[in-house]
């Protein structure tokens, strides 16, 4: 069964450093999304992706929060200056299309920023 | 915006039972619920969704509600198994939009 996956599992960084978290969703998917989810709290939507560009972001998707395909199969989310609360669970995941359609997601990146 | 929320934070029922988990949400505009299963260590899992043109919709040992009047939907497990504990999240969403709002969940506990 396809699925989406997610690169590191575990990424510790220090404050100020810039991360970049790896995706590869469903292959014939064509909606890519970013969620976060701070430890014991709730998944929060960061960001939707078609077309090759920013469908739908949330306030939390500010200048330091970036998104790219930069091939046919990868996903990338980049965090420009990491902060303190940044740390939480990040996970993607990829619909066949949008809307009303289920998402799939990957099994998240723990991003610890010490 | 949307906020959803869940009644309990956690659930504990026998093996065997029918679970209930209930979850209202504030925006009337959303006509788009899912349920989701987190184990832990693990990303969301989808169970079952539903539009906001039905009230009820059935799968495989799980049955969602739906009541738009009170703004309230409910995820029903049947026969509960020790597979079933994990953690649910309602999720609301609104036609045309990606953007999927979550609720804090709910743990449900499965006593053997």
């Amino acid at each position: 069964e396809p699925e989406v996956t997610q690169t590191p599992s575990h990424q510790v960084t220090q404050m100020g450093q810039e991360v970049i978290l790896r995706c590869v969703p469903i292959s014939n998917h064509l909606y890519f999304y970013w969620y976060r989810q701070i430890l014991g709290q709730k998944v929060e939507f960061l960001v939707s992706f078609y077309n090759n560009e920013i469908s739908e972001k949330s306030e939390i998707f500010d200048d330091q929060f970036s998104v790219e395909r930069p091939d046919g199969s990868n996903f990338t989310l980049k965090i420009r200056s990491t902060k303190l609360e940044d740390s939480a669970m990040y996970f993607c995941a990829s619909s066949g299309a949008g809307g009303l359609n289920e998402q799939f997601f990957g099994p998240g990146t723990r991003l610890t920023v010490l | 915006g949307e906020s959803v929320g869940l009644h309990l934070p956690t659930l504990s029922v026998q093996e065997g039972d029918n679970s209930i988990i209930n979850c209202a949400y504030s925006n009337s505009a959303s006509d788009y619920f899912i349920w989701y299963k987190q184990e832990s260590g693990k990303g969301p899992q989808f169970i079952i969704d539903i539009r906001s043109n039905m009230d009820k919709r059935q799968g495989q040992r799980v049955t969602v509600l739906l009541n738009k009047t009170v703004k309230h939907l409910s995820l029903q497990i049947a026969a509960t198994q020790p597979g079933d504990s994990a953690v649910y999240f309602c999720a609301a969403s609104i036609q045309g939009y990606q953007k999927v709002t979550f609720g804090t969940g709910t743990k449900l506990q499965v006593i053997p």
